[in-house]
């Protein structure tokens, strides 16, 4: 069973507007989240965190939302650009545990036209 | 600087064959972690290590091995390849100086098993 989930594979978003990348975790005992973004050829760069402490993280143009109760995560992007085009992961993590041990979903291929 | 560098960039093996993948991580990094990513799917965590020990394992079989030298670069081994081994293969680093370091990635190794 997939622990992390991003249910929208691909994102289509206009330049200038809100980008909002989404995910969800079965586990409660996570306590640490992040966003990587991939571009092809390249290794996953990482874009932002959250600790299960806090509900929100800015960024710049980048904001990370963070619904315990829920068990979801999201990504905003504003305004968004064409350079953002990229695949972005959200991942999970155990605080203090296997640092290693990120728990990554499928990803979500955002693409902003210009 | 020089970020977290893996050699080789492409590889081809057949089945049965086996595989080293090497990884330089980013000086003054102690702890090196192996992903393997399928396509279509996020990173999947296989080993951790952390001054020369293992200190994570994922869920992969014993054909898959893995160690880290005195200069904390690794290699990861793979035995008698199949052909689901093929995949993008991501090393990443972190200074490991405290519960949740960022994990920085390298380009990774595309293996190719025909």
């Amino acid at each position: 069973d997939q622990q992390v989930k991003q249910n929208s594979p691909s994102l289509s978003v206009q330049e200038g507007r809100i980008s909002i990348l989404n995910c969800d975790y079965t586990n409660s005992m996570f306590d640490y989240f992040l966003w990587y973004k991939k571009y092809p050829a390249e290794g996953p760069t990482f874009l932002i965190s959250i600790s299960s402490i806090k509900d929100k993280n800015e960024d710049g143009r980048f904001t990370v939302f963070l619904n315990k109760s829920a068990k979801h995560l999201s990504l905003h992007i504003v305004p968004s650009q064409p350079g953002d085009s990229a695949v972005y992961f959200c991942a999970v993590q155990y605080y203090g545990g296997s640092q290693g041990n990120l728990i990554f979903g499928k990803g979500t291929k955002l693409s902003v036209k210009p | 600087d020089a970020g977290v560098t893996q050699s080789p960039t492409h590889l081809i093996k057949t089945r049965g064959q086996h595989v080293t993948l090497r990884c330089s991580p980013i000086s003054g990094h102690k702890s090196v972690s192996w992903y393997q990513q399928v396509l279509g799917q996020g990173p999947q965590f296989i080993f951790q290590y952390y001054e020369k020990e293992e200190r994570g394992r994922g869920n992969f079989p014993d054909r898959f091995s893995a160690r880290q030298f005195p200069n904390y670069s690794s290699e990861l081994n793979v035995n008698a390849l199949l052909l689901g081994d093929s995949a993008l293969y991501l090393c990443a680093s972190s200074p490991w100086t405290s519960g949740s370091d960022e994990q920085f990635f390298g380009p990774g190794t595309r293996l190719t098993v025909l």
